[in-house]
This record gives C-alpha cells, sequence and structure tokens, in this order.
C-alpha cells in the first residue's frame, strides 16, 4: 500500500523557537496533503490543507501566521511550527491522497510527530 | 458546519460481535471512512463507503445510509489486539483548493476483554 513517512518522530524543543516537520509521499505522488494535530484521547483536528504550488488552506481558527506550510513538491509538504510555546505540544499528524490507480478513495496517514515544547 | 457523533467507549469480550455506531451532518459528503487507531500512532484504514449498503472485508464490515447520515462497523470474532480507538470520517466534497478534506468524529475507545 501506499507510504507516507514524516520527520522528526518526536521533538522536544524549548519555548519561543520553531520547529519544521516534514510528510512525504514515498511511492505516489500527493498534489493535496492534509494536516490535523491530536491531543491526549482526543479526536484528529483538521488545521489545513495543503496544496502543491499554492498557499494552504486553514481550517476556521488556525493561525496561519503561527503554522507555517509549505508544499513545494508533489512528494513533499512542511509544516513549521513558529514561536512554538508550551500549548503548541500535541501529536502533529499529516495525510496524503493518492489519485493514481484507482486508490483515490484513501487517505494514507504518516506515522505522526510528537512535539514536546518545554 | 460539521458534525460527527460516536460513543466515546465501548467494551465487548473476546470473540463477540460489537457494533459502532456513527452520525453525521455535514456541509457536503464524499465518502465516508473508519480508521483504527493505537494509542501514540498514526490511524489506520479500515474501510470505506460512498454509496449506500454494507462493505464486508474479512472480520469488519461497515454500513452507511446516506438518507439517514450514519455508517456503523461491525467487528466479528473479536480479538485483544482488537482494543483500539475507531474513527468515523467524513470526506468532503473534492471542489477547489480544499480537496476531499476528512472530518473526525471524537473516536469509540474500545476495550476488548478476554
Amino acid at each position: 500500500g501506499a507510504v507516507v513517512s514524516q520527520h522528526p518522530s518526536r521533538v522536544i524543543c524549548k519555548s519561543g523557537t520553531s520547529v519544521k516537520i516534514e510528510c512525504r509521499s514515498l511511492d505516489f505522488q500527493a498534489t493535496t496533503m492534509f494536516w490535523y494535530r491530536q491531543f491526549p484521547k482526543k479526536s484528529l483536528m483538521l488545521m489545513a490543507t495543503s496544496n502543491e504550488g499554492s498557499k494552504a488552506t486553514y481550517e476556521q481558527g488556525v493561525e496561519k501566521d503561527k503554522f507555517l506550510i509549505n508544499h513545494a513538491s508533489l512528494t513533499l509538504s512542511t509544516l513549521t511550527v513558529t514561536s512554538a510555546h508550551p500549548e503548541d505540544s500535541s501529536f502533529y499528524i499529516c495525510s496524503a491522497r493518492d489519485f493514481s490507480g484507482g486508490r483515490q478513495e484513501t487517505q494514507y496517514f504518516g506515522p505522526g510527530t510528537r512535539l514536546l515544547v518545554l | 458546519g460539521q458534525n460527527i457523533d460516536q460513543p466515546t467507549e465501548m467494551t465487548a469480550t473476546e470473540g463477540a460481535i460489537v457494533q459502532i455506531n456513527c452520525t453525521y451532518q455535514t456541509s457536503g459528503f464524499n465518502g465516508l471512512f473508519w480508521y483504527q487507531q493505537h494509542a501514540g500512532e498514526a490511524p489506520t484504514f479500515l474501510s470505506y463507503n460512498v454509496l449506500d449498503g454494507l462493505e464486508e472485508k474479512g472480520r469488519f464490515s461497515s454500513f452507511l445510509s446516506r438518507s439517514k447520515g450514519y455508517s456503523y462497523l461491525l467487528l466479528k470474532e473479536l480479538q485483544m489486539k482488537d482494543s483500539a480507538s475507531y474513527l468515523c470520517a467524513v470526506r468532503d466534497d473534492d471542489r477547489g483548493s480544499t480537496l476531499g478534506r476528512l472530518y473526525f468524529g471524537r473516536g469509540t475507545q474500545l476495550t476488548v476483554w478476554p
């Protein structure tokens, strides 16, 4: 099946620093990727839709200047948490939709990145 | 807005059958998904329904009624490893720059007892 990777899997940083998370589709091209965050024992909350070659579309209530998204190629999207604060600590998960080979029904999720801001 | 509702917790015994219900009210609809998520891990795809009816895949089956805004996931012959959170997700219409967004319910934590 399709594979999506994320890097890093875990990161600890100091308050005020910026953290970049990468999401890659390994065996298919993804014109659209999605970024979610998940708090403990809560469901996934969609943050933004990342579109290759154009600006990301953010969900209501998500600060676009706080969570910078760049989708520079068909296999890579990055999420940068700028000036991170402890309340940004969360599990960040990306997903990608594969439109090739008849698998377009499915979104494939990356393994997630656990961010802890001290 | 999007409203997706499913029970918070369920318990069952090994070998039994369990049905997890999901109701939804969304502005657009282009498919309903069920995912399984173990603690600390990313969700894994279980099933997809876009037309009314039952989709069967091994021990897992999923049902959809679009007119009722209702779906269920049926797990048969439960095993201990099935203890996980089960997420119902509705996909938005495939239009524009937010192609096929998924909106998730809060998940149902299933505990399987021996």
